[in-house]
């Protein structure tokens, strides 16, 4: 079955600790993502890679870090540098961006709690 | 900066009633537009798409949207709603020329009771 796979599921950390959240695709795309969502705040794009070894700040960037040395996986590291980092973790991929179609697909998120 | 409005926070509806989501966006250039579902406890998946043609969309379990460019508008419809529609929607936007990231609005939750 072609997908993306994100884990843990649900992770908690202690104050001052950095956390990585896992994200694997093999779909193929080119592109890859990370959202968070909060209630009643939407999806909001923390990080965002359109080719491997490159990628871009979204919206919400600061207290995060990611990676991209391999196509099929982009792991976010969510610092203790982050204010407030509760919250849902969503990765996605989507289609070569020369298309430009946008059309996203997301994994089944990780749910980080800081305790 | 482009954005993304949904005018409900959270819509209550009995089933067989009639839904209609409002989604507006500020960019006046090309657009790709998406309605996404999120049922309780699963993933966000796409309910339908826009990027040229017809501005009346048709998705999946009977659900459609209208494309209204003078209105800057994406407002998602069904005719009659069922209980498993409850879930939350969320509208997007993918601006023309944009790095390909989508615009997400805060969502409408929809509670439908049997």
């Amino acid at each position: 079955d072609g997908g993306i796979t994100q884990s843990p599921k649900y992770l908690f950390r202690k104050e001052g600790q950095n956390v990585t959240l896992s994200c694997e695709q093999n779909l193929n795309h080119d592109a890859m993502y990370w959202y968070r969502q909060d209630p009643g705040q939407g999806l909001r794009l923390i990080y965002y890679s359109q080719i491997v070894n490159d990628f871009q700040k979204g919206d919400i960037a600061e207290g995060y870090s990611v990676s991209r040395e391999k196509k099929e996986s982009f792991p976010l590291t969510v610092t203790s540098a982050q204010k407030n980092p509760t919250a849902f973790y969503l990765c996605a991929s989507s289609i070569l961006l020369g298309s430009n179609t946008g059309e996203l697909f997301f994994g089944e998120g990780s749910r980080l709690t800081v305790l | 900066a482009q954005s993304v409005s949904q005018h409900n926070h959270h819509v209550i509806l009995s089933e067989a009633a009639s839904l209609e989501l409002g989604c507006n966006y500020s960019y006046g250039g090309t657009v790709n537009l998406f309605w996404y579902v999120q049922y309780p406890g699963q993933h966000l998946q796409l309910l339908l798409k826009y990027f040229s043609g017809d501005p009346l969309v048709k998705g999946i379990k009977g659900f459609e949207a209208e494309f209204i460019k003078s209105k800057f508008s994406f407002n998602l419809r069904k005719p009659s709603v069922q209980w498993s529609d409850t879930a939350e929607y969320f509208c997007a936007v993918n601006a023309g020329g944009s790095q390909g990231n989508l615009i997400f609005g805060k969502g409408t939750k929809l509670s439908v009771k049997p």
